[in-house]
This record gives C-alpha cells, structure tokens and sequence, in this order.
C-alpha cells in the first residue's frame, strides 16, 4: 500500500528555521501531485502548500507565504517543506498527503504527521 | 476560522443514523467536489467520501455523502463506537487552494 513518512519536525524558536521531509513509496511518486496540510493543537485541517508533479508549479496558504517553501525530488520520491521565519502559531502536526483528481480533488493517502513546536 | 462550517459536536446511539453537515459559498462548494475524511484520535485523517458521494474501496456503505447547492452533507447508518472520530470536510476554492470545515466530533453514546 502507499506509504508516506514524514521526518524534520522538532522543537525550534521563534524566526527560526526547519526542513520537514516526506519519504514516499510503493506508488510513482512523479506521477501525483503532492501537498502539505497542518493541524495545530486541538485545531482542524489546514491547508499550507502543493506542488504540482515536477515541481514546476506551488501554491501557498496565505499565512505561509513568502515564509514557507515547498519542493520534491522525483528521483529519490521525496517530498520536503522549507520553513522559516516560523512563529508561535506554526505549531502544528504537518502532514503530507497525495492528492488525486478524478471528477474533483481530494487527498487519498496521508502521512502520520511530524510535529513542529515554535516556542521559546 | 475556517472556510468551511461544520457542527462542531454531534452525537447518537449506537445503531442510530448521523448527519453532519458542511456550509461554504459560491467560491467553494457550489463549483467544486467535496471530500470527507475521518480523523480517528491520534491518527492521520483518512479518505472517507470523494467526489460528493463516491466511497473508497473498504469504506462501508454506512457511510454516504450528499451535496446541493452550496453544502454537503455526510450520513453515517448503524452506528458503531468505532466511529467516534472527528470528521472533516474538504473541497477547493476558486484559487486552486484546498479549504477545510473545521470538524465535527462525533460522540456514539
């Protein structure tokens, strides 16, 4: 079955910087597009970045904008989410999910999650 | 505050029938297909419903999914004390972004 692992989160102080990683495998990672949701503490879903399958298009949540950066690596099925500047309100569980299109968009596989804590 | 509104709270016995709804606007659900997943505690949130109505291969058809106009609705029959989960629903704006409700808690009593 389609596996994804995410790795990188940790605790890290404000304005400081982290790179979350998502190993992907048993599917053709080049083949779907990908995308990071976070959830914070006791919070629901929300939606932080995609990237479309050769990483030459990306969208961003407004509140992570010009802060965060999302990209992959076809040839080693990885994706990675490059954030900085991260304020208090960026802790969270951040996800990465597959995303599909059929008649409409959805994310079909999740990872487990990496927990990213902004505090000093 | 999220973009899409959900119950935050809803509750049944078991063997009973749920619905949870999910309100957005012209720029969301009204010109996009919704999503539903579940989030049981602890865990990562889980495809439940795609394309308004449509279910994964192994999600039973207890559960089911509606949409009209600028909402969605999920229904849950026979309910069991493993659903007690958190539910969400998602869909895309007009951006291209993906917005979620912000979830519903669903107690089996």
């Amino acid at each position: 079955e389609v596996q994804l692992v995410e790795s990188g989160g940790g605790l890290v102080q404000p304005g400081g910087s982290l790179r979350l990683s998502c190993a992907a495998s048993r599917f053709t990672f080049s083949s779907y597009e990908m995308n990071w949701v976070r959830q914070a503490p006791g919070k629901g879903l929300e939606w932080v970045s995609y990237i479309s399958r050769t990483g030459s298009s990306m969208k961003y949540a407004d509140s992570v904008k010009g802060r965060f950066t999302i990209s992959r690596d076809n040839a080693k099925n990885s994706l990675h989410l490059q954030m900085n500047s991260l304020r208090a309100e960026d802790t969270a569980v951040y996800y990465c999910a597959r995303v599909i299109t059929t008649l409409g968009h959805y994310f079909d596989y999740w990872g487990q999650g990496t927990l990213v804590t902004v505090s000093s | 505050q999220s973009v899409l509104t959900q119950p935050p709270s809803v509750s049944a016995a078991p063997g009973q029938k749920v619905t949870i709804s999910c309100s957005g606007s012209s720029s969301n659900i009204a010109n996009n297909y919704v999503s539903w997943y579940q989030q049981l505690p602890g865990t990562a949130p889980k495809l439940l419903i795609y394309d308004n109505n449509k279910r994964p291969s192994g999600i039973p058809d207890r559960f089911s999914g509606s949409k009209s106009g600028t909402s969605a609705t999920l229904g849950i029959t026979g309910l069991q004390t493993g659903d007690e989960a958190d539910y969400y629903c998602g869909t895309w704006d007009s951006s291209l972004s993906a917005v979620f409700g912000g979830g519903t808690k669903l107690t089996v009593l």
